[in-house]
């Protein structure tokens, strides 16, 4: 099984900070890479698909980057809206989250 | 719009048995991959069980194989999860998802989720 390894854990931000949050997959995955944002809650939400397109609706500060086992999810200028719990996936072979990263005030 | 409403979470004894539905909405249901992803409270995303858009191939994590069973009706655009001999690590807020399969996949659109609790 492709296992998912995400850093880190949590993260301390203040509004307008660039944050990146790395993933990083137990064998090489191509561009299989998919990351969600989850609010308190909420249902996860699509963020970003093979691992650099940006879902529909989704603002362009979050962006993505990656392939092989090394993947980051950026967000370029953090918003207020954006404190929540961000999530990568794998679906090189089944289906694989990652831990998670827990964006803070 | 697109919409998927879950139902049948509650309260079930370890051991016993619980059916969840999911009533989609808003796109044509039987050209889409469907599949459930759980939540234990308070922990992450865990992706339990899929099934291609025609229901002739099902997929299963190794930790629900032989216990949970997918399936659809396209007459009722409704996606079903039976959960047989469920466990105390069952317990988590169960949601339904539509995947994309064209060239990658990906699950775009979510429920709300339906909460399964297994304790005596």
């Amino acid at each position: 099984d492709v296992q998912m390894t995400q850093s880190p854990s949590s993260l301390s931000a203040s509004v307008g900070d660039r944050v990146t949050i790395t993933c990083r997959a137990s064998q090489r995955i191509s561009n299989y890479v998919n990351w969600y944002q989850q609010k308190p809650g909420k249902a996860p939400q699509l963020l970003i698909y093979a691992a650099s397109n940006l879902h529909s609706g989704v603002p362009s500060r979050f962006s993505g980057s990656g392939s092989g086992t090394d993947f980051t999810l950026t967000i370029s200028s953090l918003q207020p809206e954006d404190f929540a719990t961000y999530y990568c996936q794998q679906t090189y072979s089944s289906r694989t989250f990652g831990q998670g990263t827990k964006v803070e005030i | 719009e697109v919409q998927l409403l879950e139902s049948g979470g509650g309260l079930v004894q370890p051991g016993g048995s619980l059916r969840l539905s999911c009533a989609a909405s808003g796109f044509a249901f039987t050209s889409y991959a469907m599949a459930w992803v759980r939540q234990a409270p308070g922990k992450g995303l865990e992706w339990v069980s899929v099934i291609r858009g025609s229901g002739d191939s099902t997929f299963y994590a190794d930790s629900v194989k032989g216990r949970f069973t997918i399936s659809r009706d396209h007459s009722k655009n409704t996606l079903h999860l039976q959960m047989n001999s469920l466990r105390a690590e069952d317990t988590a807020v169960y949601y339904c998802v539509r995947e994309q399969q064209l060239a990658q996949f990906y699950f775009d659109c979510w429920g709300q989720g339906t909460l399964v609790t297994v304790s005596s």
